[in-house]
């Protein structure tokens, strides 16, 4: 089973922030949050990873709750294009399997 | 730099039929894996590899081998094609360094079992 769960679907108005949950609640203390998308059937794409400090790239920033069972997925001005399927994994050990779950589907409203 | 390429991009079997998915990697990426996507749902792991010569089984090994006999390749061969293997096949290798690992993955296999 993934280690993770997140909301099945999420809608979003273009140009506003859009805002990803994921829970990992058993996550251990060497495994980073990974969070990928996929747009529509593409391979999935990278987008950021965080262990326990806040992140922020060109394409997004990650919340870690203090606890690290939870983290937030931002896209600060979301656009058509980030209309895609959102995955959150957690990754530690490299011998690890890496699971996915069955993301978040985020459509991008006009 | 490539990255990672997957052929062929489209496949039909027969049931019954046997074929490889080919997967290749030029970033000289120890780990690699394979999923499967099936409509509507997410990536189910089908089998890794966490360097030449070993390989392990994911959550849905049933039906399909690997092997792993250079850093660079690594096929997944489906023995025995039933309708139930129809799905998208993505394979990715990941770069490993520290405790960091970022996956690439191909552009996909579409497969159907008829």
């Amino acid at each position: 089973d993934a280690k993770t769960t997140q909301p099945t679907s999420m809608d979003c108005a273009e140009g506003r922030a859009a805002n990803l949950p994921c829970n990992h609640s058993t996550i251990s203390g060497n495994e980073y949050v990974y969070w990928y998308r996929q747009i529509h059937s593409q391979g999935p794409q990278y987008i950021i990873h965080g262990l326990k400090n806040n992140e922020t790239n060109e394409m997004a920033s990650l919340i870690i709750t203090e606890d690290r069972k939870s983290s937030t997925l931002i896209l600060p001005h979301a656009t058509l294009r980030d209309t895609a399927v959102y995955y959150c994994t957690t990754e530690g050990n490299r011998d690890d399997k890496i699971i996915f779950g069955k993301g978040t589907r985020l459509h991008i409203l006009p | 730099n490539a990255g990672v390429t997957q052929t062929p991009k489209f496949q039909v079997l027969k049931t019954g039929q046997s074929m490889t998915l080919q997967c290749a990697q030029d970033m000289n990426h120890e780990y690699m894996s394979w999923y499967r996507q099936d409509p509507g749902m997410g990536l189910r792991l089908i089998h890794y590899s966490v360097g030449a010569g070993i390989t392990d089984q994911g959550e849905v090994p049933n039906g399909y081998n690997v092997s792993r006999s250079t850093t660079e390749d690594f096929p997944l061969r489906l023995l025995s094609a039933a309708p139930s293997q129809t799905s998208v096949y993505f394979c990715a290798s990941t770069e490993g360094t520290g405790s960091s690992y970022e996956q690439y993955f191909g552009p996909g296999t579409r497969l159907t079992v008829t």
